[in-house]
């Protein structure tokens, strides 16, 4: 049961670099979410998509694009990555927007230098 | 909109002990109510939830948790804590029926930590 799919798990850059985290699930979910993990601040929303075809911003979204590629996948791209954009990033995905939980990925964690 | 506070960044109880983690939530519309457990670099995972049927909700590992709309509070219970609790536990709050962005709400998190 693979669920929600992330890579890489680890990736190190250098500041103005650029570079996509990959988000696949298998569950046939309708909506998709990325999160940011940080030291005492919980898990903040950067983008969703509700459905194929849409994509909207949540509460963290500048320095990031997404891209809503088919039903199972979304990733999440820096274009040119900044020391506070190091995190830990997590993909989740649920059935459709609004409803039920959210079902996570491990992770991605991201060092910028 | 929504929002989660979590009293207590760190936690610490002794093995057997009760253990209780309060969260409290806001919200403008009824809410839908969660707990994860996150263990050293995993992702979430989902404890219960509360989806306004029953208000007492069990969850996985013995933990349950009251929704009690009046304190507008959804706390977390275990009547006897093992060393295998020791984690990071997030509450979350997710609107019903729609309203601005989607997505679950996080507090930011509590350590528990198991005193042998």
């Amino acid at each position: 049961n693979a669920g929600v799919t992330q890579t890489p798990k680890f990736q190190v850059l250098k500041t103005g670099q650029s570079m996509t985290l990959q988000c696949a699930q298998d569950m046939n979910h309708n909506s998709m979410y990325w999160y940011r993990q940080d030291p005492g601040m919980g898990l903040r929303l950067i983008y969703y998509s509700a459905s194929e075809g849409t994509t909207d911003k949540g509460e963290v979204p500048n320095g990031y694009n997404v891209s809503r590629l088919n039903k199972r996948e979304f990733s999440l791209r820096l274009e040119s990555a900044a020391p506070s954009q190091t995190s830990v990033y997590f993909c989740a995905s649920r059935l459709q927007i609004n409803t039920g939980e959210l079902f996570f990925g491990e992770g991605s964690r991201l060092t910028v230098l | 909109a929504q929002s989660v506070t979590q009293l207590g960044s760190h936690v610490s109880v002794s093995e057997g002990a009760l253990v209780l983690l309060r969260c409290n939530y806001s919200s403008s519309v009824p809410p839908y109510l969660f707990w994860y457990v996150q263990y050293p670099n995993q992702g979430l995972q989902l404890l219960l939830k509360y989806t306004s049927a029953a208000t007492l909700v069990k969850g996985i590992n013995g933990f349950e948790a009251e929704f009690k709309k009046s304190e507008t509070s959804f706390h977390l219970t275990k009547p006897s804590a093992h060393m295998s609790d020791a984690a990071e536990y997030f509450c979350a709050v997710s609107a019903q029926g729609g309203g601005g962005a989607d997505g679950l709400t996080f507090g930011k998190g509590t350590h528990l930590i198991i005193q042998p």
